[in-house]
């Protein structure tokens, strides 16, 4: 079975310039997490979907970043403009949905590293 | 506010000894935890799920255990071996808040 696939691995941007993530879930998980992870802390959850609604976004810094989950397949991670603090490692996770706790298990990606300079 | 703090940042320990790693929370009641194990430059990997009505969980060498009352889980990997060196996430209820990690190494 395929992992949670995210692309690009790295990007290096200036401070307020643009970048966008992208992440494919496992195929058939109804729920995606996008995660942000500063050094030295642990991931936080940034925006949730479930199929294409978003079920959780409220600690997303709303005026800077936007996610959209495509069809209820792909998703995308956008930041505009970018700071200095968004260096971190943006992580996409996906589950097989709600319902039972097993559905709740979250599977991730290896991450896309973001470096503002 | 809600914390999470988990042990100490590092935990250094022998080939063969038991790992005990501690999560422990304040202003939550979740209904499950879980741990995570993650890898440098990799995502975390789910390990256990222990809910709140669960005393402990076992799977393999790894042991979990959830104290409601004392807001705590402990983490127990037994005759560790230097694979199991990595960083362990513990991670809160639905809204999935994660604890620092705490860096293990196992010397051979």
């Amino acid at each position: 079975e395929a992992g949670v696939a995210q692309s690009p691995r790295y990007k290096i941007i200036e401070k307020r310039q643009s970048v966008a993530f992208w992440c494919n879930p496992i195929s058939g998980h109804a729920t995606l997490y996008w995660y942000q992870q500063i050094l030295g802390q642990g991931p936080k959850l940034l925006i949730q979907f479930q199929n294409n609604g978003v079920v959780d976004d409220s600690q997303l810094p709303k005026d800077r970043f936007s996610a959209e989950r495509l069809k209820g397949v792909d998703s995308t991670l956008k930041i505009q403009p970018a700071k200095l603090e968004d260096s971190a490692v943006y992580l996409c996770a996906s589950s097989l949905g709600v319902g039972t706790l097993a559905k709740n298990i979250q599977y991730f990606g290896a991450g896309t590293r973001l470096s503002v300079l | 506010s809600q914390k999470i703090e988990q042990n100490s940042e590092a935990l250094n320990i022998q080939e063969g000894k038991t790992a005990t790693l501690t999560c422990n929370y304040t202003n939550y009641s979740p209904a499950y935890l879980q741990w995570y194990r993650q890898d440098p430059g990799r995502g975390p990997v789910f390990l256990l799920l222990i809910r709140e009505n669960e005393k402990e969980k076992r799977k393999e060498r790894l042991k979990v255990t959830f104290d409601t009352t004392l807001k705590q889980s402990l983490f127990h990997i037994t005759a560790s071996q230097p694979a199991d060196s990595a960083t362990y996430l513990c991670a809160l209820g639905q809204d999935m808040r994660f604890g620092a990690g705490t860096r293990l190494t196992v010397k051979p």
